[in-house]
C-alpha cells in the first residue's frame, strides 16, 4: 500500500520564478494538507484541501496557492519565489478534514537561488 | 494563541542510555491534542503518539514512554535504552479547535554507538 507520494524530490528555482509541487495521497485518504519546513525549524501549516476546496489556511501570503483534483491528488503553487521560500515542503494526507490519521510524504526540497 | 516549545535543540547520548525530550505547550483551547513525530534523515514525519487533553494517563509503548501533565502544560517523551536507530529529529505538536498542527522547533537526537 503506497503511502504519500511527492514529486519532485528536489528542485532548484531562481528568484521570481513560479513552482508547482505535486502530492498523491495515501490510498483511502481524501484530504491533503501542505506544510513548509524551513531548515532547523518545525513544519508550518500552509493549507488544507478537501472536496477540491481550500478548507483552512495558515499564515501564508497569496503567492501560495493550491489545487485538489477529483482523484484527491493535490498541487502546491508558489509564485514570485523569494529566497526565503527555500524549504522542505511536506504533504500530508488523512481520511478526512478532521481526522488525525495523518500520513506524511518525504517532501520536496525547494532551493531558491 | 497556540505554541509549542522544545527547548532542547540537540541531545547526544551513548547507546543504551535513557533520554527524555521535553515539550511545553500553550493553548487557550479546552479540547486539544498533543503529538510526537519522528523525522529521520529521509524527511517524512513518522507518527509516534497522540494524546487528547482529557487523557492524562502516561503511556508506555516498548522503549517509548510519554508523560502528559496538564498542570505544567508539558508532554515529555522518554526513550529507554536508546539505540542508534533512534537518531532523528523529534517534533512535538499541538492541535486545537482549528484542527491545524502547531509544531515545535524539534530536538535532534544523536545516539552514539
Amino acid at each position: 500500500d503506497a503511502g504519500v507520494t511527492q514529486s519532485p524530490t528536489h528542485l532548484i528555482k531562481t528568484r521570481g520564478q513560479q513552482v508547482t509541487l505535486r502530492c498523491s495521497p495515501k490510498s483511502g485518504h481524501d484530504t491533503v494538507s501542505w506544510y513548509q519546513q524551513a531548515l532547523g525549524q518545525g513544519p508550518q501549516f500552509i493549507f488544507q484541501y478537501y472536496e477540491e476546496e481550500e478548507r483552512q489556511r495558515g499564515n501564508f501570503p497569496d503567492r501560495f496557492s493550491g489545487h485538489q483534483f477529483p482523484n484527491y491528488s493535490s498541487e502546491l503553487n508558489v509564485n514570485a519565489l523569494l529566497l526565503g521560500d527555500s524549504a522542505l515542503y511536506l504533504c500530508a494526507s488523512s481520511p478526512g478534514p478532521r481526522d488525525y490519521g495523518y500520513t506524511f510524504g518525504s517532501g520536496t526540497r525547494l532551493t531558491v537561488v | 494563541a497556540q505554541k509549542v516549545t522544545q527547548a532542547q535543540t540537540e541531545i547526544s547520548v551513548v547507546e543504551k542510555e535513557d533520554v527524555t525530550l521535553d515539550c511545553v505547550y500553550e493553548t487557550r483551547d479546552t479540547t486539544y491534542y498533543l503529538f510526537w513525530y519522528k523525522q529521520p534523515p529521509s524527511g517524512e514525519l513518522v507518527f509516534l503518539i497522540r494524546r487528547n487533553s482529557f487523557d492524562e494517563q502516561n503511556e508506555i509503548s516498548g522503549r517509548y514512554s510519554w508523560n502528559f501533565q496538564k498542570s505544567t502544560s508539558s508532554f515529555n517523551f522518554t526513550i529507554t535504552a536508546s539505540q542508534v536507530v533512534d537518531s532523528a529529529v523529534y517534533f512535538c505538536a499541538l492541535s486545537g479547535a482549528a484542527w491545524q498542527f502547531y509544531f515545535g522547533t524539534g530536538t535532534s537526537l544523536t545516539v552514539i554507538p
